[in-house]
């Protein structure tokens, strides 16, 4: 079986920089997803990390430790319109290379 | 651009009801999902299928079953709705391979069984 954990609502300030992580639990790990999701609309994929180390685009860093079973997403110059949840998501080979998705962490940004 | 389409955002039935929720993508994708999204619990796998006429449960897909006719289409039947299937439903769908990989959703349907 697999277990994600994440904190369940972070609040920041706009400007700042927000650090959500997601630890994992897997057999047979093969990729690690973040998506964003807007109250009400569907799930966007924001990243993806297979090897160890960090992957940046733009303002949105996402980075992965395998041997710790570790990831964060790193939120940067926030913005109001990232108020969303983030959703970690791990593939598993055990589990035919499905996604198991977290609980989702939900962001809120302050002016 | 991907895009997936659900036939409806916001749905309310009744309990014992047979109720299907109907999911279209135009990329060609082999792969398609079917999910619910309770607050607290993520997304959970209920079916999932690789191909045409194929399909495979996910974590739970009790009280639910699924049907793929033809590529672009994923339905989802509960065959007697319960109470305790009030839920966001979402589909997804995602490019062949043996890997699943990035997932395109559609923008959900909100079902609600009284």
């Amino acid at each position: 079986g697999q277990n994600i954990d994440q904190p369940t609502e972070m609040t920041a300030t706009e400007g700042a920089i927000v650090q959500i992580n997601c630890t994992y639990q897997t057999s047979g790990f093969n990729g690690l997803f973040w998506y964003q999701q807007h109250a009400g609309e569907a799930p966007t994929f924001l990243s993806y990390n297979v090897l160890d180390g960090l992957e940046e685009k733009g303002r949105f860093s996402s980075f992965l430790s395998r041997s710790k079973g570790y990831s964060y997403l790193l939120l940067k110059e926030l913005q109001m319109k990232d108020s969303a949840s983030y959703l970690c998501a791990v593939r598993d080979k055990a589990a035919g290379n499905k996604l198991t998705f977290g609980g989702g962490t939900r962001v809120l940004v302050k002016p | 651009d991907v895009k997936v389409t659900q036939s409806s955002r916001y749905l309310v039935k009744r309990t014992g009801e047979k109720v299907f929720l109907e999911c279209v993508q135009d990329m060609d994708h082999e792969n398609m999902f079917w999910y619910r999204q309770d607050p607290g619990l993520g997304l959970r796998l209920i079916y999932f299928s690789y191909d045409v006429k194929m399909k495979e449960k996910g974590d739970i897909p009790e009280g639910y079953s699924v049907s793929r006719e033809k590529k672009e289409r994923f339905s989802l039947i509960l065959e007697s709705a319960s109470t305790n299937q009030t839920s966001m439903y979402l589909c997804a769908s995602s490019p062949p391979g043996p890997l699943i990989d990035e997932q395109f959703f559609g923008p959900g349907t909100r079902l609600t069984v009284l």
